[in-house]
């Protein structure tokens, strides 16, 4: 079935340790996106990319490291996590990223930092 | 700034109509969405606006006013499998997506 692979599902983790989140998508999307989800709070965006090879920095990027080596692959990387970036996170992907061209999302990764 | 507006929760009963308003200020509009959340899942699409007016699909329908920065969502014949939350975003003039806090919508038999 066609759609966003995202792991680990769940994740508890020391501060001060470095974590990658993996996100791949068969739908070969050219736009891919990092989400944080925090209650009471709308989703904001850490990073993204309009196509392989670039990224953009989003809404609250610091902290966090993303790269588009190709198209399916859009690993998020917390270089050493702290108990704010506790939170879950979602990895999304659109055609185009423009127009009517919706978002498509993973099932998420839910990371708690003690 | 950029700001979404909806309500934070909304409780209505199974059967009836409900409607959700989603208010917003953004640099640029290129389109609306809605989007569905049960909870401890992903969001998935409901409907997209980019004209002033109304589209409807099914049970559901989605109403925009660019003048007014205004929409809303409008569920009818509710089930309780409609409990979740409502997201509205707005595709600003740099095709970046603005997400408000979204609507818990509760329904009750």
């Amino acid at each position: 079935i066609a759609g966003i692979t995202q792991a680990p599902t769940s994740q508890i983790l020391a501060a001060g340790r470095r974590m990658t989140l993996r996100c791949t998508q068969d739908m070969r999307h050219n736009a891919m996106y990092w989400y944080r989800q925090d209650l009471g709070l709308g989703l904001r965006l850490i990073h993204y990319s309009n196509t392989a090879g670039t990224t953009g920095k989003g809404e609250v990027p610091d902290g966090y490291s993303v790269s588009r080596a190709n198209t399916d692959d859009f690993p998020l990387t917390l270089a050493s996590a702290v108990p704010s970036q506790t939170s879950v996170y979602f990895c999304a992907s659109s055609d185009t990223g423009q127009g009517s061209s919706p978002l498509h999302f993973g099932n998420g990764t839910r990371l708690t930092v003690t | 700034g950029q700001n979404i507006d909806q309500p934070t929760e909304m409780t209505a009963t199974e059967g009836a109509i409900v409607q959700i308003n989603c208010t917003y200020q953004t640099s640029g509009f290129n389109g609306l969405f809605w989007y569905q959340q049960h909870a401890g899942e992903a969001p998935t699409f409901l409907s997209y606006n980019v004209l002033d007016g109304l589209e409807e699909k099914g049970r559901f329908s989605s109403f925009l006013s660019r003048s007014k920065g205004y929409s809303y969502l409008l569920l009818k014949e509710l089930q309780m499998k409609d409990s979740a939350s409502y997201l509205c975003a707005v595709r600003d003039s740099n095709y970046q997506l603005i997400w408000g806090a979204g609507t818990k919508l509760i329904i009750k038999p």
